[in-house]
């Protein structure tokens, strides 16, 4: 089955900064690549995903870059703000449209 | 307003009981998700389900039951024999083709 492995497990950032989490999978096969947002006490939120047939998609400050030949997808964090300070989750599609996740970054952005 | 509701928010359970937590959608979506979360973890899977009367196994569904009766409700039962119940349930939902997961806001089941 699909592996994903997310790094790294901690993340502080001075607010201003940006901020880069990467993700690598297993499956090539897998072909959708979502990101999700978790505050405490809270369900994850998806904030921006990336389908297998495009290299990069930006929404504002939050980007994804995935490159397909070494299995990795990246989230980008620009301009980053004291609500961005979250867990995050990558995941990767597996069989029967199920998704894989990693084991999530913590972010924290010191103002 | 459409959205995916879980409930209680928090759950006690004593030794021995069952315990159900429930899920309702009124995404009109088809397939339903439970997952676990325990600290320092990603989501694991429990059961799945793609359309209304079916559901099948995830990679952690031993001491877990669920129900697909409706299309808006999928209710997870976590039995006496599921040893380690402690732990964070969120419940996700799916619109058709390659829309993806959105979740509830989770139900956090503990052991008195």
């Amino acid at each position: 089955g699909e592996n994903v492995e997310q790094h790294p497990s901690t993340l502080s950032v001075q607010e201003g900064d940006s901020a880069v989490i990467k993700c690598t999978y297993s499956d090539s096969a897998s072909n959708y690549f979502p990101w999700y947002k978790q505050e405490l006490g809270k369900g994850p939120q998806l904030i921006i995903d990336i389908r297998s047939n495009v290299g990069e998609k930006k929404d504002q400050r939050i980007a994804v870059t995935l490159n397909k030949t070494a299995k990795h997808f990246s989230l980008h964090i620009t301009e980053t703000q004291p609500e961005d300070s979250a867990v995050y989750f990558c995941a990767a599609t597996q069989g029967n449209n199920r998704l894989a996740f990693g084991k999530g970054n913590q972010v924290v952005v010191i103002p | 307003d459409g959205g995916i509701t879980q409930s209680p928010k928090y759950l006690f359970r004593k030794e021995g009981q069952n315990v159900t937590l429930s899920c309702e959608q009124n995404l009109n979506h088809d397939a339903m998700y439970w997952y676990r979360q325990d600290p320092g973890q990603g989501l694991r899977l429990i059961y799945y389900s793609q359309i209304v009367n079916d559901f099948q196994k995830g990679d952690i569904a031993e001491g877990y039951s669920v129900s697909r009766e409706k299309k808006e409700s999928f209710p997870l039962t976590v039995t006496s024999a599921q040893k380690n119940p402690t732990a964070f349930y969120l419940c996700a939902s799916r619109g058709g083709g390659n829309q993806p997961q959105h979740f509830g806001d989770g139900t956090r089941l503990s052991i008195l």
